[in-house]
């Protein structure tokens, strides 16, 4: 089966540290994607990659990081500087970036909880 | 900047009445459209998308999205809504030119039965 894998779906982290989230996708898709959503605010972009080794800030990407070495993976970590980091955050992949006909694909999701 | 617009927070129906959500966007230049629902517990999936040609376009499960440039908009409608409907339902925009695709803040759908 095709599509997008996020693990794990619930996280828990102390204050202070550092968290990975992992994304893999098997659609052969160039571009992907990650996204923070919150009750009300919709899904804002953390990062995004074209192509792998490169990689974007998105529009709330501070306290975040994430690297592209493989093309089927795009993992995040949530850094101790981001201030409010429990939310929920979506993975994506789309066949290329930008241009016509570039429909994301979104994974399940992982649900992160500081404590 | 790119934005979008959904002007309703929350909906709330009965079964088979017409529903009729709106998104308005803030771009000049070409751009792509989405519509993505999101039920309980599931994944974020396409409803439906524009990207050229007939500004009506038709998705799954009976929904169906107008593209009207002139307004900037691309409201989402469905003639007679089901129990099933309730979700969350975003918009989303982004440029041919651009990348990602910028999300409006949703539209949360409520159905009684």
């Amino acid at each position: 089966d095709g599509g997008i894998t996020q693990s794990p779906k619930y996280l828990f982290r102390k204050e202070g540290q550092n968290v990975t989230l992992s994304c893999e996708q098997n659609l052969n898709h160039d571009a992907m994607y990650w996204y923070r959503q919150d009750p009300g605010q919709g899904l804002r972009l953390i990062y995004y990659s074209q192509i792998v080794n490169d990689f974007q800030k998105g529009d709330i990407a501070e306290g975040y990081s994430v690297s592209r070495e493989k093309k089927e993976s795009f993992p995040l970590t949530v850094t101790s500087a981001q201030k409010n980091p429990t939310a929920f955050y979506l993975c994506a992949s789309s066949l290329l970036a930008g241009g016509h006909d570039n429909e994301q694909f979104f994974g399940p999701g992982t649900r992160l909880t500081v404590l | 900047a790119q934005s979008v617009s959904q002007h309703n927070h929350h909906v709330i129906l009965s079964e088979a009445a017409s529903l009729e959500l709106g998104c308005n966007y803030s771009y000049g230049g070409t751009v792509n459209l989405f519509w993505y629902v999101q039920y309980p517990g599931q994944h974020l999936q396409l409803l439906l998308k524009y990207f050229s040609g007939d500004p009506l376009v038709k998705g799954i499960k009976g929904f169906e999205a107008e593209f009207i440039k002139s307004k900037f908009s691309f409201n989402l409608r469905k003639p007679s809504v089901q129990w099933s409907d309730t979700a969350e339902y975003f918009c989303a925009v982004n440029a041919w030119a651009g990348t990602a695709l910028i999300f409006g803040k949703g539209t949360t759908l409520s159905v009684s039965s």
